[in-house]
């Protein structure tokens, strides 16, 4: 099962910053934090990932909670394109471990 | 960017009859993945695949369903015998396996069963 919790929905106004929150309070030590979209029916894409340290790429940028037990993905520059279901998965990196994917957060990007 | 690709993108088949959906996972990744969504469902993992054999499953992947990799490309997922319950969205996955270890998609098959 998912270990993480998300909001089901969230509007943010094209050209805003969107912060998507995500709490993993049971994570472990050793387990990353992805950021997957997907958008319609594609597949998952991948965004972002982190362990301890903010992370940035030309996507979104990371922020990780100094407790590790929350996140939250910053997309800084909205667009309608980035209108998607994100999800946040915890998991051990360097083994064949499945990504469990919850629900997510639906994000609508408004003109 | 290397890509995995899925074929076929749609296919549409009879309850009962036997389906072979195919991926084309990045080249040198070690991990290959199966996973399916159901219409306005969540994304729900069915097999992970390492060195030949299947190395974690769900209950999803019951004995109806066999996963393959006949040759150093491509790898299947096989239905033996379809039901309506089997309509979804199939996605492949590959990863290298190491470092971060991201899980790369494929844009998926549709499978509609009559």
């Amino acid at each position: 099962d998912a270990k993480t919790t998300q909001p089901t929905s969230m509007d943010c106004a094209e050209g805003r910053a969107a912060n998507l929150p995500c709490n993993h309070s049971t994570i472990s030590g050793n387990e990353y934090v992805y950021w997957y979209r997907q958008i319609h029916s594609q597949g998952p894409q991948y965004i972002i990932h982190g362990l301890k340290n903010n992370e940035t790429n030309e996507m979104a940028s990371l922020i990780i909670t100094e407790d590790r037990k929350s996140s939250t993905l910053i997309l800084p520059h909205a667009t309608l394109r980035d209108t998607a279901v994100y999800y946040c998965i915890v998991r051990v990196a360097d083994t064949g471990n499945q990504f469990y994917f919850g629900t997510g957060t639906s994000l609508t990007v408004i003109p | 960017e290397p890509e995995v690709t899925q074929t076929p993108s749609h296919q549409v088949t009879q309850m009962g009859q036997e389906v072979i959906l195919r991926c084309v996972p990045i080249s040198n990744h070690l991990y290959f993945y199966w996973y399916r969504q159901i219409l306005g469902q969540k994304v729900e993992f069915l097999v992970s695949f390492y060195n030949n054999e299947i190395s974690e499953k769900s209950e999803i992947f019951d004995d109806q369903f066999s996963v393959e990799r006949p040759d150093g490309s491509n790898f299947t997922l096989k239905i033996r015998s379809t039901k309506l319950e089997d309509s979804a969205m199939y996605f492949c996955a590959s990863s290298q396996g190491w470092g971060a270890n991201v899980l790369t998609f494929g844009a998926g098959s549709r499978l509609t069963v009559l």
